[in-house]
């Protein structure tokens, strides 16, 4: 149980479009869901935090209008990147909590954009 | 703040070698702490958790045994595999928010297994 999953796994986009990226909790209720960002050898860091129909929590530095974050359910959270740049290219992770065990976190495989 | 401060790799051995990879992390309370691997073009699993002094977190022939005193979660597994060539986070948990607790991940230490 509690898996993640991410989709799509690749993209490839232009500069200046959008793009959407999904997460999903498939077996279990996510209250919690998180959005990390990790750059090529380095580790993840932490842009955003959202809880199902509230707004997120954005990390100092994250751009708010940048990256759009929307958890319309409690099995769907969604990253957009808007006016997408070459520097946005990185690879994006979530990570999703339930209910009554806050403390752990189960990860998706990721989603690797890159913009030309 | 919150953070953990991990052995910088890369780190290269040969199979059944004998791995340590360690790991410091402040001590902010008493945070549950993790080890989670990331293999090539994947997301992170979770290796092994512990969540209060003296735990030991075991899985897949590695361990950690979390260390109050010295404010330690050292990764070590007995004889390593090619198989277990990936990139190691260690993680602790702190900085509440929205009543949920954040990961916060050391840089990573990238093992390579020679066979």
């Amino acid at each position: 149980g509690a898996v993640v999953s991410q989709h799509p796994s690749r993209v490839i986009c232009k500069s200046g479009t959008s793009v959407k990226i999904e997460c999903r909790s498939l077996d279990f209720q996510a209250t919690t869901m998180f959005w990390y960002r990790q750059f090529p050898k380095q580790s993840l860091m932490l842009m955003a935090t959202s809880n199902e129909g509230s707004k997120a929590t954005y990390e100092q530095g994250v751009e708010k209008d940048k990256f759009l974050i929307n958890h319309a359910s409690l099995t769907l959270s969604t990253l957009t990147v808007t006016s997408a740049h070459p520097e946005d290219s990185s690879f994006y992770i979530c990570s999703a909590t339930r209910a009554g065990n806050s403390y752990e976190q189960y990860f998706g495989p990721g989603t690797r954009l890159t913009v030309t | 703040g919150d953070s953990v401060t991990q052995m910088e790799g890369p780190v290269t051995l040969s199979e059944e070698a004998f791995l340590t990879i360690n790991c410091t992390y402040t001590a902010t309370g008493y945070p549950s702490l993790f080890w989670y691997v990331q293999y090539p073009g994947e997301g992170l699993q979770l290796l092994l958790k512990a969540t209060k002094a003296d735990d030991k977190g075991s899985n897949k022939g590695f361990e950690a045994t979390y260390r109050k005193e010295t404010t330690s979660f050292h990764l070590e597994k007995g004889s390593v595999q090619v198989s277990d060539s990936a990139v190691y986070f260690c993680a602790r948990l702190g900085s509440f928010n929205f009543g949920n607790e954040k990961l916060t991940f050391g840089t990573g230490t990238r093992l390579t297994i020679i066979p």
